[in-house]
């Protein structure tokens, strides 16, 4: 089972604050590392997908970061809104006999909650 | 464009009873794939597909049969249904390419009695 977790587990701040979590993962066979955002009663939605060590992605206040030597990458927001509430998940997809088939091995999740 | 299409979304079952629930993409995607989702667990791999004929378990296999006889469909069946099994369900599709991103239907809501 490969290890892929997630800093902090929930996290409150105010509208305005910028913020940012962490998602670990494996270092060795590293194929990808997803970034979805997850509405309470809706579907994750794709934020990032990332391929290359060094990779910064952005989607207009959402930025993330990633380093595949040391598996780690951040995923930023700035000047937080309430509707940016959500969870978060990063998953890792391992490199696999020299190709993946797109098995995602998912972290338990950032909480963020953003107060008016 | 449908995207990823699961049902029920609700349900409730009794002990012992079986179930399929039911995913279909109408995206083409060759990879398949259905998670669980329980409090403080994240998405966990059930059983997973990357084309039609072609099954492999997932994290969390036991108790769940899936087959793949279409591009399109891949139900999972609950063969004798267990209060463990209550959860909430996703299916999930996506190319099969360098690590594309997964296109998730709508969720099952499974309750076991």
């Amino acid at each position: 089972i490969l290890n892929v977790e997630q800093s902090p587990q929930s996290l409150h701040v105010q509208e305005g604050d910028s913020t940012n979590f962490t998602c670990s993962f494996p270092s060795s066979n590293f194929y990808a590392l997803h970034w979805y955002r997850w509405e309470t009663a809706k579907s994750p939605e794709a934020l990032f997908v990332m391929t290359l060590n060094g990779d910064e992605k952005k989607k207009g206040r959402i930025s993330a970061t990633l380093n595949t030597k040391e598996g780690y990458s951040y995923l930023y927001i700035k000047g937080s809104q309430p509707e940016d509430s959500a969870t978060y998940l990063c998953a890792f997809v391992r490199r696999a006999g020299g190709t993946s088939y797109g098995k995602l091995t998912f972290g338990q999740g950032t909480i963020l909650t953003v107060h008016p | 464009n449908a995207g990823v299409t699961q049902t029920p979304k609700f349900q409730v079952l009794k002990t012992g009873q079986s179930m399929t629930l039911q995913c279909a993409q109408d995206m083409n995607h060759e990879y398949m794939s259905w998670y669980r989702q329980d409090p403080g667990m994240g998405l966990r791999l059930i059983h997973y597909s990357v084309g039609a004929g072609i099954t492999d378990q997932g994290e969390v296999p036991n108790g769940y049969n899936v087959s793949r006889s279409t591009t399109e469909d891949f139900p999972l069946r609950l063969l004798s249904a267990a209060p463990s099994q209550t959860s909430v369900y996703f299916c999930a599709s996506s190319y099969r390419d360098r690590g594309p991103e997964a296109f998730f239907g709508q969720g099952t809501r499974l309750t076991v009695v």
